[in-house]
């Protein structure tokens, strides 16, 4: 079982749409998550970070539930440049590397 | 900005040859990572460096080996090449803080392709 599980999609929605992605994590230990964005043969770039009170930045959403070991991000007014791979990231206490999630890809189309 | 830079950005090589991929991470950042992804799958961390000593290790195959020197740029070296070992190798620098995670900025990445 990989340490965080995503659905991998693809999710196929019209513009003007909200979508939300879920990611589970199994490591209790977690202690930093985030959410990185990936086009095609492109590198990860940072979308947001992700704190337990939630937090939100223009369209975008994140939740964390460290009870369920589970994050999400909500996408309201889905735009065409949004179309991308959404990677649920994680680090654990005292280590420097992140761990990946499959990703979920979103595909918005007009 | 200055970012992270890898080259070469596209490498072709055959089996059983050697590949260097170089990485030069953002100024004054003094953590390297070095991550592999296979086509359709996520990321894998392979190695990192901070303050060019070996800092943590994932899934990296004992044929490569990596290090960071004194200007902080990082090398990764993979020898005995395999057709499995044909990916995009992305680089990550990022400064370490104190509290709180450390944000990865990922260079634009090397894909490698055996034959």
């Amino acid at each position: 079982r990989k340490e965080v599980e995503q659905d991998p999609g693809p999710f196929n929605v019209p513009e003007g749409a909200t979508v939300a992605f879920n990611c589970t994590y199994s490591n209790s230990a977690s202690q930093s998550f985030f959410w990185y964005r990936q086009d095609c043969r492109k590198e990860p770039k940072l979308l947001m970070s992700v704190y337990s009170s939630g937090n939100e930045d223009g369209r975008f959403t994140a939740q964390l539930n460290r009870a369920s070991q589970y994050i999400s991000l909500l996408i309201r007014d889905s735009k065409l440049s949004d179309s991308a791979t959404y990677l649920c990231v994680v680090n654990s206490y005292n280590t420097d590397k992140l761990i990946f999630g499959t990703g979920t890809r979103l595909q918005v189309f007009p | 900005a200055a970012g992270v830079i890898q080259s070469p950005r596209h490498l072709i090589k055959e089996k059983r040859e050697t590949a260097t991929l170089k990485c030069y991470p953002i100024p004054r950042h003094d953590t390297v990572y070095w991550y592999q992804q296979g086509p359709g799958q996520d990321p894998q961390f392979l190695i990192s460096f901070y303050e060019k000593m070996q800092s943590d290790k994932g899934s990296i195959p004992d044929r490569f080996s990596a290090q960071q020197f004194s200007d902080y740029h990082s090398e990764l070296n993979m020898s005995s090449l395999e057709l499995g070992d044909s990916a995009l190798y992305f680089c990550a620098s990022s400064l370490k803080r104190t509290s709180g995670a450390n944000v990865l900025t990922f260079g634009a990445g090397s894909r490698l392709t055996v034959l």
